[in-house]
């Protein structure tokens, strides 16, 4: 189950099951969102981005959405597996109109930890 | 050659004591980063160079000294850091500083005291 609190969010799931990780976005005007994972030891990783003008993105076994109505992103990771264990952070564009120069906002994070 | 070395992995300084953080990279990108990440936090955003010109400083401070003396090297000099200042520090780098698909290194865990 997902859990929220003072800790980071975790997500424990089963492999072989989808997993999904949310997360709420601050600034309307950001024009890209990111997945990052970040395994124990090692920098983040890039996963996937979506572009604001976008509903819906995959990748191989992820798929990210976005809704900006709600300023709701969302990583899911189909037939999740342990080397999928990690931390997932989302990470938005601070554009605000000009050019943003790859400068990142991330999320708090989320633990995923898959169960073999 | 997808990789973003750093050196060294571990660093434990104290106060008074100046050290530098090293980071290098030879993919030909043209824009590198500085972040720092605390325990179980999202990396947060130091320095961006974009073609070995810094182009953004968050206000960091002075204690932090970034440099980048080619387009494939990144340097971070410390001074008289606290022990607040204890953290992983990250280097990443894109082939343009408007990519958002950065490659980061696996960092330098400083430890002040």
């Amino acid at each position: 189950g997902e859990s929220v609190g003072l800790h980071l969010p975790t997500l424990s799931v089963q492999e072989g099951d989808n997993s999904i990780i949310n997360c709420a976005y601050s600034n309307s005007a950001s024009d890209y969102f990111i997945w990052y994972k970040q395994e124990s030891g090692k920098g983040p990783q890039f996963i996937i981005d979506i572009r604001s003008n976008m509903d819906k993105r995959q990748g191989q076994r992820v798929t990210v959405l976005l809704n900006k109505t709600v300023k709701h992103l969302s990583l899911q990771i189909a037939a999740t597996q342990p080397g999928d264990s990690a931390v997932y952070f989302c990470a938005e564009d601070h554009n605000a109109g000009g050019t943003s120069y790859g400068k990142l906002t991330f999320g708090q994070g989320t633990i995923l930890t898959v169960h073999p | 050659d997808t990789e973003v070395t750093q050196t060294p992995k571990h660093l434990v300084m104290g106060m008074t004591n100046k050290k530098s953080l090293k980071c290098e990279q030879h993919m030909g990108h043209r824009a590198m980063y500085w972040y720092k990440q605390k325990a179980k936090k999202p990396p947060e955003l130091m320095f961006v160079y974009s073609y070995e010109k810094l182009s953004i400083n968050e206000s960091v401070p002075s204690r932090f000294s970034p440099e980048c003396p080619n387009s494939s090297l990144l340097n971070l000099h410390l001074h008289a850091l606290q022990p607040e200042d204890s953290a992983l520090y990250l280097c990443a780098s894109s082939q343009e500083a408007v990519s958002y698909e950065q490659y980061f290194g696996p960092g330098t865990r400083l430890t002040v005291t």
